[in-house]
């Protein structure tokens, strides 16, 4: 079975400089790799995804993420971050043999001016 | 091109009742997924439907039971509602094997059960 662990419940970060969201999976199988964002009273929205291919993934509004597998991480990045980047960030994984998708517990994103 | 749609977008229930939530899938999709997310927490699989049968099931009673339409569209229902089954219940869609796992999410439908 696949699990994922986020390891910061929250982050605050300044406006206009860098962060990185961690997430690390374990799974016995090869997987997929997803990072999912939610604004406030909203459904999630795909950031990113990793299926195969480069560990370098980018994504929308300036994000990106790198695949490690020997270390099963997939830190989401952005290099200056915005006040309407504030959101809730989750890391996903899925068996690449189904599409039942497991995510993390998520982690709050605070931007401070 | 509409999105994956849901209904209501709020309900409130008392225990012991019982709840129907919809959701429409993107245009071109066929699977639908539920989701139930906890105040606080991520979501977590109930079950998928795919040609209106339940495909796979997550770690959730009997309580909670689906169904599919021809037209993709689904329900979810749950019976004897218990004040922990207050969530954000998010539906997602995607194509079967098609772009390759990609799950498009709802605004989701919050249940308050009181």
């Amino acid at each position: 079975a696949q699990s994922v662990t986020q390891l910061d419940s929250q982050v605050p970060v300044f406006e206009e400089a860098p962060v990185e969201l961690r997430c690390n999976y374990s799974s016995s199988v090869s997987v997929y790799l997803f990072w999912y964002v939610q604004y406030p009273n909203q459904g999630l929205q795909l950031l990113l995804k990793y299926l195969s291919g480069s560990t370098l993934v980018k994504g929308i509004n300036g994000f990106e993420a790198e695949f490690n597998k020997s270390q099963t991480s997939f830190h989401l990045r952005k290099p200056s971050v915005h006040i309407s980047d504030t959101a809730e960030y989750f890391c996903a994984v899925s068996d690449q043999r189904d599409d039942k998708i497991i995510f993390g517990k998520g982690t709050r994103l605070h931007i401070l001016p | 091109d509409a999105g994956v749609t849901q209904s209501p977008t709020h309900l409130i229930k008392t225990r012991g009742q019982q709840v129907t939530l919809r959701c429409s899938p993107k245009s071109g999709h066929d699977t639908v997924s539920w989701y139930q997310q906890a105040l606080g927490q991520g979501p977590q699989f109930i079950f998928q439907y795919y040609e209106e049968e339940e495909r796979q099931r997550g770690n959730f009673p009997d309580r909670f039971s689906g169904h599919q339409f021809p037209n993709y569209s689904s329900e979810l229902n749950v019976n004897a509602l218990l004040l922990g089954d207050s969530a954000l219940y998010l539906c997602a869609s995607s194509r079967d094997r098609g772009e390759t796992d990609t799950q498009y999410f709802g605004p989701g439908t919050r249940l308050t059960v009181l």
